[in-house]
């Protein structure tokens, strides 16, 4: 299957400063891209979704201006956390598709703020 | 609203066992349907899909589904499960955009 690439895998940073997480599509590109929180135990829960050169479409109850997704490439996307504090430690996951298609996942990144 | 729904938590299961996840959706149209796993600190991996066509799917690592309109359901299944299938399984359906997910169940296949 498709291969999609995240990175890092973990950051530790400190509170108040941010965080950038990228998702690659290493082999296909991803006319759509998702960005995903997933709480321990619990399910995945939709941040944003983004189409290439566009803005992203946040879900309800999720900062846009906390969370800035960036889609400048139809291979890449980036998260980036800003003014990162202890309640924004989590698993984010990012992932991509085109059209219709099965989403590809990234491994995930475990952001620890501290 | 259109979601899909993981009745269980859980699911024990001894090794060798066949093994069932089940998933019911509640779609309007033509549902496009997923089953993906997550091992612990991991992304989402794919594991099959029905879009249309035959009712019974086959996936990777020997799993398969079977899509019933009747029942409205889309179980994971697998006739003899392995300690390595333990994991975390998420049903799935998609519009043209947003991929939706269920709960979750965590299986866990014993020795």
């Amino acid at each position: 299957g498709a291969v999609v690439s995240q990175h890092p895998s973990w950051v530790i940073c400190k509170s108040g400063t941010s965080v950038k997480i990228e998702c690659r599509s290493l082999d296909f590109q991803a006319t759509t891209m998702f960005w995903y929180r997933q709480f321990p135990k619990q399910s995945l829960m939709l941040m944003a979704t983004s189409n290439e050169g566009s803005k992203a479409t946040y879900e309800q109850g999720v900062e846009k201006d906390k969370f800035l997704i960036n889609h400048a490439s139809l291979t890449l996307s980036t998260l980036t956390v800003t003014s990162a504090h202890p309640e924004d430690s989590s698993f984010y996951i990012c992932s991509a598709k085109t059209g219709r298609t099965e989403a590809f996942f990234g491994q995930g990144t475990r952001l620890t703020v501290v | 609203a259109q979601s899909v729904a993981q009745p269980e938590d859980q699911v024990n299961v001894a090794e060798g066992n066949p093994l069932t996840v089940k998933c019911t959706y509640s779609v309007s149209g033509n549902p496009y349907l997923f089953w993906y796993v997550q091992y612990p600190n991991r992304g989402l991996q794919f594991l099959l899909k029905y879009i249309t066509g035959d009712n019974l799917v086959k996936g990777s690592y020997g799993f398969e589904a079977e899509f019933n309109k009747s029942q409205t359901s889309f179980h994971l299944k697998k006739p003899s499960a392995l300690v390595s299938d333990s994991a975390l399984y998420f049903c799935a359906h998609t519009g043209f955009q947003k991929l939706v997910f269920g709960t979750g169940t965590r299986l866990l296949v014993s020795p």
